[in-house]
């Protein structure tokens, strides 16, 4: 079983269009987080949740909204796409606390191609 | 506040032959230090981790790390590079828990030579 699954893995859509990317993870953790990676490989932290609650909420345009329904999933959803927007989009989760309970599991990512 | 710098965009070696990947760290209190490798259209899998416990870290795949507070430093080697070692490597840093900034290196695309 994947510990930390995201859908899809490709997504191609037009300019203006709302979307949805969906992480789920089976490992019982408390934490989890949405990352960008830019064409260069550069990564950046988006969002993170600990049980359902926004905890970090990095610069980035409120076109991006993410949603926890429950601690196993958080959900990202993408309004009025741009161009800029085309990346790959990395969901992790971590057990949370300190020290190495902090690290975190990738899912395979989900590559966002905006035209 | 904490950064990270990964010193080298780039590494190439020969197959069989050490790696060293540099990275340096800047934080105001005690940092913990991953490094995470990423196969290309693959996610990012954990290599090995620093949490102030030993200084000098073993990981997967035969990599090991030793973190060096008075360097500020958290350098990635490995006595005998593989094929399947071809990857891009990202040191983190992040502070003690899990609201804590992480911070990801710019990345370093090791390549093997055969």
């Amino acid at each position: 079983d994947t510990a930390v699954s995201q859908t899809p893995k490709y997504l191609v859509t037009q300019m203006g269009n709302d979307k949805s990317i969906k992480c789920e993870q089976n490992l019982g953790h408390d934490t989890m987080y949405w990352y960008k990676q830019d064409s260069k490989k550069f990564l950046k932290i988006m969002f993170s949740y600990n049980n359902k609650e926004l905890i970090i909420n990095e610069t980035v345009p409120n076109r991006f909204s993410p949603k926890s329904p429950d601690k196993a999933h958080l959900n990202l959803h993408i309004n009025s796409l741009e161009l800029g927007d085309s990346a790959v989009y990395f969901c992790a989760s971590s057990q949370g606390g300190q020290g190495a309970k902090n690290i975190q599991y990738f899912g395979a990512g989900t590559r966002l191609s905006v035209l | 506040a904490q950064s990270v710098t990964q010193l080298d965009s780039h590494v190439s070696v020969s197959e069989g032959t050490p790696v060293l990947l540099r990275c340096n760290y800047s934080s105001s209190y005690s940092p913990s230090l991953f490094w995470y490798v990423q196969h290309p259209n693959k996610g990012l899998q954990l290599l090995l981790k620093y949490t102030s416990a030993a200084t000098l870290v073993k990981g997967i795949n035969g990599f090991e790390a030793e973190f060096k507070k008075s360097e500020t430093s958290f350098h990635l080697t490995k006595p005998s590079a593989h094929m399947s070692d071809a990857a891009e490597y990202f040191c983190v840093v992040s502070g003690y828990s899990s609201a804590s900034k992480i911070i990801f290196g710019s990345g370093t695309r090791l390549s093997i030579r055969p």
